[in-house]
């Protein structure tokens, strides 16, 4: 069965770091791309980042350009989102996802985690 | 910027036909976009229900169909049942690696 399982998270002041983690199980993580997704509180979702099966290759959504880092440890099957300088309009919950390449969709996702930039 | 259009809200009776939109604001869609769809309900995180552009995902019933209707993607749910209210996103591929969600569309069933 496939899962992913998210960690990390919580309450951050603004210019603040977090890490979020998603570790993955049940599948051959390092043949996927993954995707990390967020939806701030009562709005719709927002791709976020991707990465390429090997880490060779990341992309981001402008608005985290330069201050979220996507990465990946295959031999740990696992992928973080390191969060820097955060902002009040990061807080959102934010999911991790597995991209399957051949249909081009999003097919399993975390439970998702909850990031709240605050003073 | 391109922004990924849908209807903030539909309503559907229960054993209806709804056709929900994904469109561009501005531009054609077209297949070349790659539209998938995903139905989340309060609380959860999204699920996977057609990609590239009218294939259903594993599970799905086949009362949700997708198709590209004039110049937009769509999500048309046959025989609309109450457990199919819930909020619907398109997401589009840009290029370039940069996949767009729409704003979703929150189902009323009644």
């Amino acid at each position: 069965e496939v899962q992913l399982v998210q960690s990390g998270g919580g309450l951050v002041q603004p210019g603040g770091s977090l890490r979020l983690s998603c570790a993955a199980s049940g599948f051959t993580f390092s043949t996927y791309w993954m995707t990390w997704v967020r939806q701030a509180p009562g709005t719709g979702l927002e791709w976020v980042a991707h990465i390429k099966e090997d880490g060779s290759q990341k992309i981001y959504v402008d608005s985290v350009k330069g201050r979220f880092t996507i990465s990946r440890d295959n031999a740990k099957n696992s992928m973080s989102l390191q969060m820097n300088s955060l902002r009040v309009e990061d807080t959102a919950v934010y999911y991790c996802a597995r991209w399957e390449r051949a249909g081009e969709l999003f097919d399993y996702w975390g439970q998702g985690t909850l990031v709240t930039v605050s003073s | 910027q391109t922004v990924v259009t849908q209807e903030p809200s539909f309503s559907v009776s229960p054993g209806g036909t709804v056709t929900l939109t994904c469109g561009l604001s501005s531009g054609s869609l077209s297949t070349n976009y790659h539209p998938s769809w995903y139905q989340q309900t309060p609380g959860q995180a999204p699920r996977a229900l057609i990609y590239s552009t009218n294939i259903r995902s594993s599970g799905v019933p086949d009362r949700f169909s997708g198709s590209i209707v004039g110049s937009k993607a769509a999500l048309t749910i046959t025989g609309a049942q109450a457990d199919d209210e819930s909020d619907y996103y398109c997401v589009l591929y840009m290029g370039s690696g940069i996949w767009v969600f729409g704003g979703g569309t929150k189902l009323t069933v009644l």
